[in-house]
């Protein structure tokens, strides 16, 4: 079955390391997204990509870093220069124009830093 | 940018009741998406609606796109402990090649 897998399911990170959240896709589609959760709020989104070596900044993308080198994997980093790093991060896929079938989410990663 | 406002932020209602949320916008969109989360989990989609005025169920669940393309608003009926979560509405503006903007939330507890 397709599907859209993110890993790890928990991360712990020290301040002041980098870490990357990993986001894999099976679904044929062109288009990858990475959005932030804080409890009791609504998606924000970081990065996001509509075709494989190009990638656009969203909406919060300042301390966090991507790369599309493949269709199926779009990576995050979280790097030192995000402040306040703890979060429940997702990934979502869709066709191209997005509209047509909606975005399709991972299960999502749950940053501690410690 | 453009915002969605969804409301009710939250609701307790009792098992077996019927829900009603709504989705509004101060512009126009030109699909709605709604969305369920389960607690730790990422989003499901729900159903999706294309045009103005459309009304369409999937299960227990119904939902429309308003005729003036600026809101949205999802029904559930006799309401059963699984319904619990987070449902979200999500409009894709006009012009045509940018993203889904989402709204923050309505989140729904069943008390048996």
């Amino acid at each position: 079955d397709g599907g859209i897998t993110q890993s790890p399911k928990y991360l712990f990170r020290k301040e002041g390391q980098n870490v990357t959240l990993s986001c894999e896709q099976n679904l044929n589609h062109d288009a990858m997204y990475w959005y932030r959760q804080d409890p009791g709020q609504g998606l924000r989104l970081i990065y996001y990509s509509q075709i494989v070596n190009d990638f656009q900044k969203g909406d919060i993308a300042e301390g966090y870093s991507v790369s599309r080198e493949k269709k199926e994997s779009f990576p995050l980093t979280v790097t030192s220069a995000q402040k306040n790093p703890t979060a429940f991060y997702l990934c979502a896929s869709s066709t191209r124009d997005g509209f047509s079938t909606g975005y399709t989410f991972g299960s999502g990663t749950r940053l501690t830093v410690v | 940018g453009q915002q969605l406002n969804q409301s009710p932020q939250s609701m307790f209602i009792q098992e077996g009741e019927d829900v009603s949320m709504n989705c509004t916008s101060s512009s126009i969109f030109n699909t709605w998406l709604w969305y369920k989360q389960d607690p730790g989990e990422g989003p499901v989609l729900l159903i999706a609606l294309y045009k103005a005025g459309e009304l369409t169920s999937n299960g227990r669940l119904t939902a429309q796109f308003g005729i003036t393309r600026k809101d949205s608003f999802l029904n559930i009926s006799a309401s059963i402990p699984s319904d619990v979560g987070i449902y979200f509405c999500a409009g894709h503006p006009f012009p045509y090649g940018q993203n889904f903007v989402f709204g923050p939330g309505t989140r729904l507890s069943v008390l048996p």
